[in-house]
């Protein structure tokens, strides 16, 4: 079992839309949880970093953390064709270094 | 700004051969990771460094190695190329192992092909 799990997708929405991407998690070491965003042939760029539990919020993206469940997620509303791109989870805590451990991605497409 | 770069941007090489790929980075970060990327694996940790002269192995670094001779630099080199390692290879560098500076920034990634 991967240490994180994350559904590649692709996802496909019309534009408007409220996106959803998730994450599990074994490892109950992880404090800092991160999204980075990705677009094609691209390095990824961090996106939202969140601490422990909770909701953090900036503009058209949320991040949620639920620590009981090993559970993150990433809320895109009003969702954009420039939106469109790959979307990794991470996080990292302090075990094994704090090495970030990342998910596998999710491709999103938001249609125009 | 600062930057982190990568060269070359795209490598063919053949099976055997020894390559190269560096990495240069201008934020003075003490962290350097290497990261290769591949369908339905996302990032795999190769090998990092958390400061000069140390250098550690990640999740898969069989036949890759790294050096560390200065703050900015963190080449990777593959000893005898083999086709499992056509991959999409990323550098990246962050200011602190863990907390709320470890943000990673990545450098633009190199595409090896190994014929």
């Amino acid at each position: 079992q991967k240490e994180v799990e994350q559904d590649p997708g692709p996802l496909s929405v019309p534009e408007g839309a409220i996106v959803s991407l998730n994450c599990t998690y074994s490892n109950s070491a992880f404090q800092y949880f991160m999204w980075y965003r990705q677009y094609s042939r691209k390095g990824p760029e961090l996106l939202m970093y969140t601490y422990s539990s909770g909701n953090k919020e900036d503009g058209r993206f949320t991040a949620q953390v639920d620590k009981s469940s090993k559970y993150i997620s990433l809320f895109i509303r009003d969702s954009q064709p420039s939106d469109s791109a790959t979307y990794l989870c991470a996080m990292s805590g302090n075990t094994g270094g704090f090495k970030t451990i990342f998910g596998a991605g999710t491709r999103l497409f938001v249609k125009a | 700004d600062a930057e982190i770069t990568q060269s070359p941007r795209h490598k063919i090489t053949e099976t055997g051969r020894q390559v190269t790929l560096a990495c240069h980075q201008t934020w003075n970060h003490n962290n350097m990771f290497w990261y290769r990327q591949d369908l339905g694996h996302g990032l795999r940790l190769i090998h990092y460094s958390y400061g000069v002269h140390d250098t550690n192995k990640g999740e898969v670094s069989d036949g890759y190695s790294v050096s560390r001779s200065n703050t900015e630099d963190l080449p990777l080199t593959l000893e005898s190329a083999a086709s499992s390692q056509t991959s999409v290879y990323f550098c990246a560098s962050s200011e602190s192992a863990g907390g709320p500076d470890n943000e990673q920034f990545f450098g633009p990634g190199t595409r090896l092909t190994v014929l």
